[in-house]
């Protein structure tokens, strides 16, 4: 079954406590993304990805790193989680350019 | 100013109405637009996608898009309590590698 998945789907941690949240992708995607979802916000973009070694800030980048060493995974790592980082994590991929998104779960992510 | 505003609502209709949702944006380069429902605890999936202006029809939804108001709408049709989701325009300029998402607007067709 194609999809992208997300683990975890439920994080509770501590303030500066690094954590990775992974993302991987079977539909030999190019492009792939990480938004955060905030009520009253919508989905903001963090990073996203064009290729394998190819990445680029989206428009709430602070705070995060990505890295995308393999076509399928498109890991968010969170150095030293904030409260201010509590929020619903969506990571997307897609073919590439003027292309259909296809969203993960989600992870429930909450930064005490 | 956001680059996309939405009205959240919530919305509410009764089975067999028609829906007309709506977004205003303030970038001019913007020249994809899309349309994504998100039903609750699950991500967002694709529902209509337009490029530039104009109208674009797929059974019940249209999607209109006036570039020239920055004004973009989705219109839902003989609505039905499958329906009831929130839904999330998205934009992107011709690079089409960062996309703006709207608040969303929660929808609720009541039966």
């Amino acid at each position: 079954e194609a999809q992208v998945t997300q683990n975890p789907r439920y994080l509770i941690t501590v303030t500066g406590k690094k954590l990775t949240v992974t993302c991987s992708q079977n539909m030999n995607h190019e492009y792939m993304s990480w938004y955060r979802q905030d009520p009253g916000l919508g989905l903001r973009q963090i990073y996203y990805s064009m290729n394998v070694e190819v990445t680029d800030k989206g428009d709430v980048p602070e705070g995060y790193k990505v890295s995308r060493k393999e076509k399928r995974n498109f890991p968010l790592i969170l150095e030293s989680p904030s409260p201010n980082q509590t929020s619903l994590y969506f990571c997307a991929s897609s073919l590439g350019l003027v292309s259909e998104q296809f969203f993960g779960p989600g992870t429930r992510l909450t930064v005490l | 100013q956001k680059e996309v505003e939405q009205d959240p609502g919530p919305l509410s209709v009764p089975e067999g109405a028609i829906v007309s949702l709506n977004c205003t944006y303030s970038n001019s380069a913007f020249q994809y637009f899309m349309w994504y429902r998100q039903y609750s605890r699950k991500g967002p999936e694709l529902l209509m996608y337009t490029y530039s202006s104009g109208n674009k029809e797929d059974g019940r939804f249209t999607a209109q898009v006036d570039k020239s108001s920055k004004y973009i709408s989705l219109f839902i049709r003989d609505s039905q309590p499958s329906d009831s989701a929130t839904y999330l325009c998205a934009m992107s300029a011709d690079n089409f590698n960062k996309f703006y998402f709207g608040s969303g607007t929660k929808l609720n067709v009541k039966p």
